[in-house]
């Protein structure tokens, strides 16, 4: 099973500040097959990034994601207020399908 | 619009079952493949099986294989999840998710989601 770190835990920023989140693998994960899921409280999650770098549909330009291998990266360039949630990245290439625990982005 | 729903949630004793549902619309449900991710209380997402457009493969995390079983009917565009066996660890939200697109590979990202039902196994 391919484990899934995230870091940090808790990201405390204000509203306009950039938010760099990061991903560590404990294998090599082909990029395509590499996604970032946002979640807000008593929702679903919403997927933001596929393929490691691409954005699904709907999904602004401020989100970005970046990486290969073992190191991934979502970036957003400018938080919104509605950007403060939790982010979770996934590997989906080899089953089980793996999720990281996830960051929280916090208003500080 | 695109929409999958969640029902079948509840409250279930230690070892005993309970089959959830998701309700597909929007969509040629029959080309797409399916999942389900569960969500204990204030925890992150795990994984708990695939179903492939076809129903012809199926895969389970090893925490439920043997107790859980996925199907779906593809005439009622809908998707099951059989739980039995149940343990206090299976309590969670449990949400459906397609895969992002359509066809035969299992290597796609989960879009869209459920809104989720919760499972709570408790005496």
């Amino acid at each position: 099973e391919i484990v899934l770190t995230q870091s940090p835990g808790t990201l405390s920023l204000s509203p306009g500040e950039r938010a760099t989140l990061s991903c560590r693998t404990s294998q090599s994960v082909t990029s395509s097959y590499f996604a970032w899921y946002q979640q807000k409280p008593g929702q679903a999650p919403r997927l933001l990034i596929y393929g490691a770098s691409s954005r699904a549909t709907g999904i602004p330009d401020r989100f970005s994601g970046s990486g290969s291998g073992t190191d991934f990266t979502l970036t957003i360039s400018r938080l919104e207020p509605e950007d403060f949630a939790v982010y979770y990245c996934q590997q989906y290439g080899i089953s089980p399908w793996t999720f990281g625990q996830g960051t929280k982005v916090e208003i500080k | 619009q695109v929409q999958l729903v969640e029902s079948g949630g509840g409250v279930v004793q230690p070892g005993g079952s309970l089959r959830l549902s998701c309700a597909a619309s929007g969509f040629i449900f029959s080309t797409y493949g399916f999942h389900w991710v569960r969500q204990a209380p204030g925890k992150g997402l795990e994984w708990v099986s695939f179903i492939r457009f076809d129903g012809g493969n199926t895969y389970y995390a090893d925490s439920v294989k043997g107790r859980f079983t996925i199907s779906r009917d593809n005439s009622k565009n809908t998707l099951y999840l059989q739980m039995n066996s149940l343990r206090a660890e299976d309590t969670a939200v449990y949400y459906c998710a397609r895969a992002r697109i359509s066809g035969y590979d299992f290597r796609l990202s989960l879009d869209p989601w459920g809104q989720g039902t919760l499972v709570t196994v408790s005496s």
